[in-house]
């Protein structure tokens, strides 16, 4: 799998948006971009994902970049509910393989 | 809202025995998984399971280890003889399809080995 590169931890203030970067630049074309959180004491949860276009949901906006060699996690405005590891990983789109490689995240720790 | 259900939450067992944990996945899902969490550590993949069986496999997935869905709805992991060092969380999940869509992970089972 494509390696991505995250920063260890982050700080956001209540009510803030926040910013998540991730870091692929050695992404292939069918790789999809996924993103999962697990809060504490829980077991990873789907947030997001996306190949090309930015994407919304309910949760959360991801933002890729044009050549796809990074891309940003985008919470509009950050809840105490929202401290916790964010994954950034990528997942082969073309049957080469279907397990999710979790690295190390970013930690988000959420101010009140 | 639909979810991932595993039982118990908590195991603990001696050194050496047989243990299974087991999980509900999503009831139209077609793709299951088992990942285990290490405490401090990576969450890590160890099997997927599609159409009655494996499709994929890491390396932490030896002899030791056994996946099955006896029933249609329940997916188990056995461990069979097990170590300290199998101490870990140890998470199941479901996927609709497999590759671009998100997959459901349970709350987890808490396996302490002593």
């Amino acid at each position: 799998d494509a390696k991505t590169t995250q920063p260890n931890s982050m700080e956001s203030n209540e009510e803030e948006p926040v910013h998540l970067p991730c870091n692929h630049s050695t992404i292939s074309g069918t790789d999809y971009i996924h993103w999962y959180r697990q809060l504490p004491s829980q077991g990873p949860e789907y947030v997001i994902h996306g190949l090309t276009s930015n994407v919304n949901n309910r949760m959360a906006s991801l933002a890729i970049a044009e050549d796809r060699k990074s891309s940003t996690l985008i919470l509009h405005r950050a809840t105490l509910r929202d401290a916790a590891v964010y994954y950034c990983i990528l997942r082969a789109g073309d049957n080469a393989g279907n397990m999710l490689t979790f690295g190390g995240g970013t930690r988000l720790m959420v101010k009140p | 809202e639909p979810e991932v259900t595993q039982t118990p939450s908590h195991q603990v067992t001696q050194m050496g025995q047989e243990v299974i944990l087991r999980c509900v996945p999503i009831s139209n899902h077609l793709y299951f998984y088992w990942y285990r969490q290490i405490l401090g550590q990576k969450v890590e993949f160890l099997v997927s399971f599609y159409n009655n069986e494996i499709s994929e496999k890491s390396e932490i997935f030896d002899d030791q280890f056994s996946v099955e869905r006896p029933d249609g709805s329940n997916f188990t992991l056995k461990i069979r003889s097990t170590k300290l060092e199998d101490s870990a969380m140890y998470f199941c999940a479901s996927s609709p399809t497999v590759m671009t869509t998100e997959a459901f992970f349970g709350q987890g089972t808490r396996l302490t080995v002593v």
